[in-house]
């Protein structure tokens, strides 16, 4: 099983600045991974898969970088709606599908 | 649009079944897999099962394997997970999830159902 592990747990940031998350995997995933974004008492929300290919209607302050063992999801400059918590998810090596801990960015 | 509405969600006892529900509408149901993934009460995201289009693949969690059974009916647009022999550790709400068909991730959610399973 590949163990995704994110950090930091939890990022305080104050609107406007530039948030970086990580994600790394125990073994190379390659390109096959994804990010979401879960805003308290909703249902998570697709935001980058591929590693760096934003989805459908997700702004352009979110970007995704990264191929093997580690990942980098960067917000350029926080809105107040990206007060969130995020998850990776690799594709590359299943089952099982495996979701990284989660990164909640908080309010600074 | 998609849209994914689970139902089923209750409180049962350890030891006990239930079955829970998806009902899919806003794309072609019998082309695209799907998945159940579950979150338990302030922890994250975990993989549960997943079915082929069809019906004729599936794949499940270790935690789950043996317990848990998903199956959907194409010409009622349902997806399905009946649970059985529950665990208190299997307390979560359970999200339905569209598999995107180009990669194994999910991109669309249902807004989930909640199990608790307590005596």
């Amino acid at each position: 099983e590949i163990v995704m592990t994110q950090s930091p747990a939890t990022l305080s940031m104050s609107p406007g600045e530039r948030a970086t998350l990580s994600c790394r995997a125990s073994q190379s995933v390659t390109s096959n991974l994804a990010w979401y974004q879960q805003k308290p008492g909703q249902a998570p929300r697709l935001l980058i898969y591929g590693a760096s290919t934003r989805a459908t209607g997700i702004p352009a302050r979110f970007s995704g970088s990264g191929s093997g063992t580690e990942f980098t999801l960067t917000i350029s400059s926080l809105q107040s709606e990206d007060f969130a918590v995020y998850y990776c998810q690799q594709y590359n090596n299943w089952p099982p599908l495996t979701f990284g801990g989660g990164t909640k960015v908080e309010i600074k | 649009e998609v849209h994914l509405l689970e139902s089923g969600g209750a409180l049962v006892q350890p030891g006990g079944s239930l079955r829970v529900s998806c009902v899919a509408s806003g794309f072609t149901f019998s082309s695209c897999a799907m998945s159940w993934v579950r979150q338990a009460p302030g922890k994250g995201l975990e993989w549960v099962s997943s079915i082929s289009g069809s019906g004729g693949s599936t794949h499940y969690a270790d935690s789950v394997k043996g317990r848990f059974i998903i199956s959907r009916d194409n010409s009622e647009n349902t997806l399905y997970l009946q649970m059985n022999s529950l665990r208190a550790e299997d307390t979560a709400v359970y999200y339905c999830a569209k598999v995107d068909g180009r990669w194994w991730g999910f991109d669309y959610w249902g807004q989930g159902t909640l199990v608790t399973v307590s005596s």
